[in-house]
């Protein structure tokens, strides 16, 4: 299995508060990304990481915000939490960026907004 | 734009029944193709996957055919197992548009029974 950790695993806060996901991984992974997964959505992406310091947007990142001060750690942060943003996140990491590479997912957070 | 279309779940089977999940995309050049499972609680972990039209990618009994003519990657396996009880996702990478991000379809649960 490929080295990823998430914190917190679980989470419940109040709707205004900030809240912040952290992904960890081992295998010195360049690519590294956050997906939020909702029912009947799959899997959407929220950002991406390409190198330290470097960060994209995905398909549904208002409300989100990312960092990347080291290669093995990738945040990610909720200024506002919302009750939209209860979902349950993973982080992923890739060794390249090519339409062939395989992602590797960690266990995910589950995040609750009341 | 990408996208992808699975048949819609909760799919039952029983124990060593034959297993088909549909899947059809809509992207433009030429996208790699990919089936992750989700065990309960866990993250997502690749299946299989096929880089170009004609290939079959395989692993656990499980296998797919990249059907460029039909737009189609569908999961087969041919005797199930209660291990098997998951969520699938169908998924693409489209390396020809310069993008690299994963498209997934919303999954297909599936439950054996002995």
């Amino acid at each position: 299995d490929a080295g990823i950790t998430q914190s917190p695993r679980h989470k419940v806060t109040e709707t205004g508060t900030p809240v912040t996901l952290r992904c960890h991984q081992t295998e010195n992974h360049r690519y590294m990304y956050w997906y939020r997964q909702d029912p009947g959505h799959g899997l959407r992406l929220i950002h991406y990481s390409y190198g330290v310091k470097d960060t994209d947007k995905g398909e549904v990142s208002d409300g989100y915000s990312v960092s990347r001060s080291k290669t093995e750690d990738f945040l990610l942060t909720l200024e506002s939490a919302t009750s939209s943003q209860t979902s349950v996140y993973f982080c992923a990491i890739s060794e390249s960026w090519g339409g062939t590479d395989t992602q590797y997912f960690g266990p995910g957070t589950r995040l609750t907004v009341l | 734009g990408n996208s992808v279309t699975q048949m819609e779940g909760p799919v039952t089977l029983s124990e060593e029944a034959f297993l088909t999940i549909n899947c059809t995309y809509t992207a433009t050049g030429y996208p790699s193709l990919f089936w992750y499972v989700q065990y309960p609680g866990e993250g997502l972990q690749l299946l299989l996957k096929a880089t170009k039209a004609d290939d079959k990618g395989s692993n656990k009994g499980f296998e797919a055919t990249y059907r460029k003519e039909t737009t189609s990657f569908h999961l087969e396996k041919g005797s199930v197992q209660v291990s098997d009880s998951a969520v699938y996702f169908c998924a693409l990478s489209n390396s020809g548009a310069g993008s690299y991000q994963l498209t997934f379809g919303k999954g297909t649960k599936l439950s054996v029974i002995p």
